[in-house]
């Protein structure tokens, strides 16, 4: 088992180009979700998935889209980059059991110019 | 939503001391409270949890106690060791059950002086 994988680790954009971080997990959890961390704020959640097909917003969405075509992939787009994301970026998945461990990526650090 | 405090910040300490870490939570529906271990450069990593049916739970040297009526958990680390050294986050789900989504305290950067 690979675990949560994620891609790019590291990607520098300039403000108003778009990209999507990358995120794919090999143990069958329903549930994902995507994080951002910034110094001092701890992690704050962006977006998450029950399930395939089915996606909600965080506490942070502004800025960012998500989709769910399969259970195994989450992939987070960012549509115009801003210098206020840069940031690092942890993709996570747990079972579909309430209260289960979350599984982190190694995470992707994302500098906007 | 839920919001989680989370105290202190830093924390130094001595090897071979205990460490405590308190949070605090904002919705009383919340049932399960997670603590993450996370070393410089890499992703957190679950070390202990609890659900709302007990007080305490032991793993070792690590322990977490919650009170639900006072709406806080804390993290205590025994003997602390220097590989304990790491920052440290609490988190709690809004609405009672995870499915997924957690809010984190702000971290707390434990620092364990050999």
């Amino acid at each position: 088992n690979a675990g949560v994988t994620q891609t790019p680790k590291f990607q520098v954009l300039k403000t108003g180009q778009s990209m999507t971080l990358q995120c794919a997990q090999d143990m069958n959890h329903e549930y994902m979700s995507w994080y951002r961390q910034d110094p001092g704020m701890g992690l704050r959640l962006i977006h998450y998935s029950v399930g395939a097909g089915i996606t909600d917003q965080g506490e942070v969405p502004n800025g960012y889209n998500v989709s769910r075509s399969t259970t195994e992939d989450f992939p987070l787009r960012l549509l115009s980059a801003a210098p206020s994301q840069t940031s690092v970026y942890f993709c996570a998945s747990s079972y579909s059991s309430p209260d289960n461990e979350q599984f982190f990526g190694p995470g992707t650090r994302l500098t906007v110019l | 939503g839920e919001n989680v405090e989370q105290h202190p910040s830093t924390l130094s300490v001595q090897e071979g001391d205990s460490a405590v870490i308190k949070c605090t939570y904002s919705d009383s529906a919340s049932n399960y409270f997670p603590w993450y271990k996370q070393e410089l450069g890499k992703r957190p990593q679950l070390i202990i949890d609890i659900r709302s049916n007990v007080g305490e739970k032991k793993d070792q040297r690590i322990a977490v106690t919650l009170n639900k009526t006072a709406k806080h958990f804390s993290l205590h680390i025994t003997e602390t060791q220097p590989e304990d050294s790491a920052v440290y986050f609490c988190a709690a789900p809004a609405g009672g059950t995870s499915y997924g989504k957690l809010t984190f305290g702000q971290g707390t950067i434990l620092t364990v002086h050999p």
